[in-house]
């Protein structure tokens, strides 16, 4: 069992909507993601918290904003999505050093309608 | 930049035949991480293994074992009598070191591997 959980796994938005992704993990790390990855690709980055301070932001458009209530949560809030960002959308936290693995949760797959 | 270059696509495979998944590297650190990933039709990426760019001792474990070569900066990985269960998507991947506490990842494009039972 993974020890990054996702929810929701799957979702279905139209363009109009509002709704979020969550992801939580307790190993105590105090690092956390979020990766998009389109079928047949490598995740991408999106986003990096470290100690609940957003610490990289890859250019992504403002219709996804990143929140980090706590070091065990990340969430990312979706407004006024387009098509082509379907995909699938992992969350990932690795231990406060540079140098360690990541932990990945199985993903929240979204479809924009 | 850095970057990871996995030629092989797609790999199919019979059930426990071995099979090596290439792997090559380019980065100007001196100090950097090597890791592979596993990923299941679920999705979920799996960590394998990492290997620091001072430590080129070769791993096995398992039916898993990895090369690691600087001299011709590659990073293989080699499945001994695969089973259908190895079928997934490998990516390698590739980070230096920085003082945020975080990981800056660049992953190769993944090579599927199919094993036929």
């Amino acid at each position: 069992d993974t020890e990054v959980t996702q929810t929701p796994k799957h979702l279905v938005m139209g363009m109009t909507n509002k709704k979020s992704l969550k992801c939580e993990q307790h190993m105590g790390h105090r690092a956390m993601y979020w990766y998009k990855q389109k079928a047949k690709k490598p995740p991408e980055l999106m986003f990096v918290y470290s100690y609940e301070k957003l610490s990289i932001n890859e250019s992504v458009p403002s219709r996804f904003s990143p929140e980090c209530p706590n070091s065990s949560l990340l969430n990312l809030h979706l407004h006024a999505l387009q098509p082509e960002d379907s995909a699938l959308y992992l969350c990932a936290s690795s231990h406060r050093t540079s140098t360690g693995e990541l932990f990945f949760g199985e993903g929240s797959r979204l479809t924009v309608l | 930049a850095q970057k990871v270059t996995q030629a092989q696509t797609e790999i199919s495979v019979v059930e426990k035949e071995d099979v090596t998944l290439d792997c090559v590297y380019e980065t100007r650190d001196t100090t950097y991480y090597l890791f592979w990933y596993k990923q299941p039709p679920s999705g979920e990426l799996v960590f394998l293994i990492r290997r620091n760019s001072f430590d080129e001792q070769n791993e096995i474990s398992g039916r898993y074992s990895w090369n690691f070569q600087k001299s011709t900066s590659s990073f293989n990985f080699t499945i001994t009598a695969s089973q259908v269960v190895d079928s997934a998507v490998y990516f390698c991947a590739l980070s230096s070191s920085n003082s945020g506490g975080y990981q800056k990842v660049t992953f190769g494009t993944g090579t599927k591997l199919q094993v036929i039972p």
